[in-house]
């Protein structure tokens, strides 16, 4: 069973440009979250999908932005980029929501 | 407010030794506390998930326990291997409207020397 997909691994990018993140979570499962990882501040929660609804959201400006597709993968935007959205961007699938969650190897986010 | 506080930050232990970890949370409504370990450069891996009526919880050489009237849990690793050097995160979620928000604590690094 293939495991929690991110795309792409690495990404460098310049102050003020917009990028979309890519999650194609394990088959089966209907909900995914997205997370900011970074030395600073750690694992912090982004949103999460259930249905193509989402369905809660952390802490962060309206630049952080998502959406679940029917087949359950995710994307996630980010506009207006600033040097501080450098971070590892993980994505975690689960059956539902509130259940076991998997993790995806995150994509690396440098902006410059 | 809702926080999670993890100790100690870092540990160093030999191999072949037993080691404990905390957790302390404040996060309320209590909805499940949840173990993680993360190697370097990869996402982190699910150990152990409990909720409020659910005490111990053990998976393989790892043993999570919730003490829910004292807001702590512990992750305590028997006999540890080299390939236990990792940082271990503990997170609890909240119940909100139907949903669950999740707040991470900062982990505690561990290294397992020869």
């Amino acid at each position: 069973k293939a495991g929690v997909t991110q795309t792409p691994r690495y990404l460098i990018k310049t102050r003020g440009q917009q990028v979309t993140l890519s999650c194609s979570p394990i088959s089966g499962h209907r909900s995914v979250s997205w997370y900011q990882q970074t030395p600073g501040q750690g694992l912090q929660f982004l949103f999460e999908y259930f249905s193509e609804t989402q369905r809660n959201k952390g802490n962060f400006p309206g630049r952080f932005s998502g959406r679940q597709f029917s087949n359950s993968r995710s994307e996630m935007n980010v506009s207006t980029l600033e040097l501080g959205d450098s971070a590892l961007y993980l994505c975690a699938s689960s059956q539902t929501m509130n259940t076991e969650a998997f993790f995806g190897q995150g994509t690396r986010l440098t902006v410059v | 407010k809702n926080q999670v506080e993890q100790s100690p930050q870092s540990l160093i232990i030999l191999e072949g030794k037993n080691c404990t970890l905390q957790c302390n949370y404040t996060v309320s409504p209590f909805s499940n506390l949840r173990w993680y370990k993360q190697d370097t450069g990869r996402g982190p891996v699910s150990l152990t998930i409990m909720t409020f009526s659910e005490n111990t919880k053990s998976n393989g050489r790892y043993t999570a326990t919730l003490d829910a009237d004292t807001k702590q849990s512990s992750l305590h690793i028997t006999a540890s291997q080299l390939s236990d050097s990792a940082s271990y995160i503990c997170v609890v979620s909240k119940t909100s409207g139907g949903s669950y928000i999740p707040t991470f604590g900062r982990g505690t690094s561990l290294i397992v020397h020869p």
